[in-house]
């Protein structure tokens, strides 16, 4: 079974500064993509970033990296920078390769403080 | 621009009148998904097609539905909502074949009320 863990709920960061948003996962699969998506109160899910599970380096795109701990089964994004359109829902979801279904987790709340 | 395409983007129903929801995608991709998501919660998966087979998650209700005619359409059917089924529906597509890097493309949603 595949389970992704955010155990924050709600977020708060100033304007300009680097936040971090906690992911934990567990999965049985041998290999797995993590992702990372932005959800605006409009609704629309916004992929931000990717990382497999077997990529050396951790990923980075743009202002967005995700820090991959692989033996601690940790996926955390970091947002440098802050900007107050980045106020929104991220989710945290994993794709296994035996299942090839992408689940979420519970998702964490980020408002951008001017 | 190549896309997922969700209509309407909000729906009312009456309690007990079938609705259908729609999909659309020009990518050509062979998975599409359709995901409920209920207020401040995380999208949950319904079910998903691989080109046409279908894959019932094991805990989706009897009264949703699903058909996709062709590559390019999918339609989410309930048959007789009630008001816990007023929620966010999300359409979604990927490449699939087995490809765990690939990431899910999104439609807007449908936001679904049901009175």
């Amino acid at each position: 079974a595949q389970k992704i863990t955010q155990t924050q709920p709600g977020m708060f960061v100033q304007e300009k500064e680097a936040v971090t948003l906690d992911c934990t996962y567990d999965t049985s699969d041998p290999s797995y993509g993590l992702f990372w998506y932005k959800q605006p109160s409009s609704g629309e899910m916004i992929f931000l970033i990717y990382q497999g599970s077997y990529d050396q380096q951790n990923a980075t795109e743009g202002r967005y990296s995700l820090n991959f701990q692989k033996a601690r089964k940790s996926a955390n994004l970091v947002i440098s920078a802050s900007q107050l359109g980045d106020s929104a829902m991220y989710f945290c979801a994993m794709v296994g390769s035996n299942t090839g279904k992408l689940i979420f987790g519970q998702g964490t709340t980020l408002q951008v403080k001017p | 621009d190549a896309m997922v395409i969700q209509n309407p983007r909000y729906q009312v129903t009456q309690f007990g009148k079938p609705v259908t929801l729609s999909c659309s995608q020009t990518l050509n991709h062979n998975v599409m998904y359709w995901y409920q998501q209920k207020s401040s919660q995380a999208p949950k998966l319904l079910f998903h097609y691989y080109d046409k087979d279908f894959n019932n998650e094991a805990d989706t209700p009897d009264n949703f539905q699903s058909r996709r005619p062709n590559t390019s359409f999918c339609f989410l059917d309930i048959r007789s909502p009630g008001l816990g089924d007023a929620a966010m529906y999300l359409c979604a597509t990927s490449r699939g074949g087995g490809l765990h890097n690939s990431p899910l493309h999104f439609g807007n949603g449908t936001r679904l009320t049901v009175t």
